[in-house]
């Protein structure tokens, strides 16, 4: 049963903690993205990965956060250091851009940032 | 750049009963898919339908990529089809970005 997988799927922390979030995409997968989710703003894209190059991280604070895949079976997302406003739920999507460019979700990570 | 509307924005039904939603996009698209997100949060692929019709079950889904809009159907409602529906397209240009409409906030009664 292929699935992606992250980990923790909650976490709560003060305001100016390292936070790091994981990632584990579908084996063979070669496209990861991070999204965040919020109710005032939505799905937001924060950064994308091929063949675990970096595409597009536009849409990330630069400042404090950091995307990165060690390999391809790991994703990671880190905060240093976390705001309130970075309380969101973060997702991790996988897709494979040699077939049908379906992306998958894994089950998100609720972070609140106190 | 592109947009893409969902409507209605919310829908309650009587559990058995039928729906429709709509998905418009305002300029051509390489990649459209329906996800439903279930009251636990969790994003589910429903359809990956750039073009054409494909059911599943209950549901089935139609995208005229010609017109530029795609609608989801669920029949038979059950109240574990309740959560938001979202319709989300990948731009011509785009290097595999989905974007993504409001969503359909779907609410069966039983």
């Amino acid at each position: 049963d292929a699935r992606v997988t992250q980990t923790p799927r909650h976490k709560v922390t003060e305001m100016g903690q390292e936070v790091t979030m994981r990632c584990q995409p579908i084996l063979g997968h070669n496209t990861v993205f991070w999204y965040r989710q919020t109710m005032m703003q939505g799905l937001e894209l924060l950064a994308y990965f091929r063949n675990r190059a970096p595409l597009d991280d536009s849409g990330m604070p630069k400042d404090r956060f950091s995307a990165e895949m060690p390999d391809a079976t790991l994703a990671t997302l880190k905060i240093q250091p976390s705001e309130p406003r970075d309380s969101a739920v973060y997702f991790c999507a996988s897709g494979s851009s040699g077939e049908s460019y379906e992306q998958y979700f894994g089950p998100g990570t609720r972070l609140t940032v106190t | 750049g592109i947009q893409v509307e969902q409507s209605p924005p919310d829908l309650i039904l009587q559990e058995g009963a039928n729906s429709t939603l709509r998905c418009n996009f305002s300029d051509s698209v390489n990649n459209l898919q329906w996800f439903h997100q279930n009251p636990w949060g969790q994003l589910i692929n429903l359809f990956y339908i750039p073009s054409g019709t494909k059911q599943n079950g209950r549901l089935s889904a139609t995208t005229v990529a010609t017109e530029r809009y795609s609608l989801l159907y669920i029949s038979s409602s059950q109240t574990t089809d309740s959560g938001v529906y979202f319709c989300a397209v990948e731009r011509m240009d785009s290097n595999y970005q989905l974007i993504w409409g409001a969503g359909t906030k779907l609410i069966i009664k039983p």
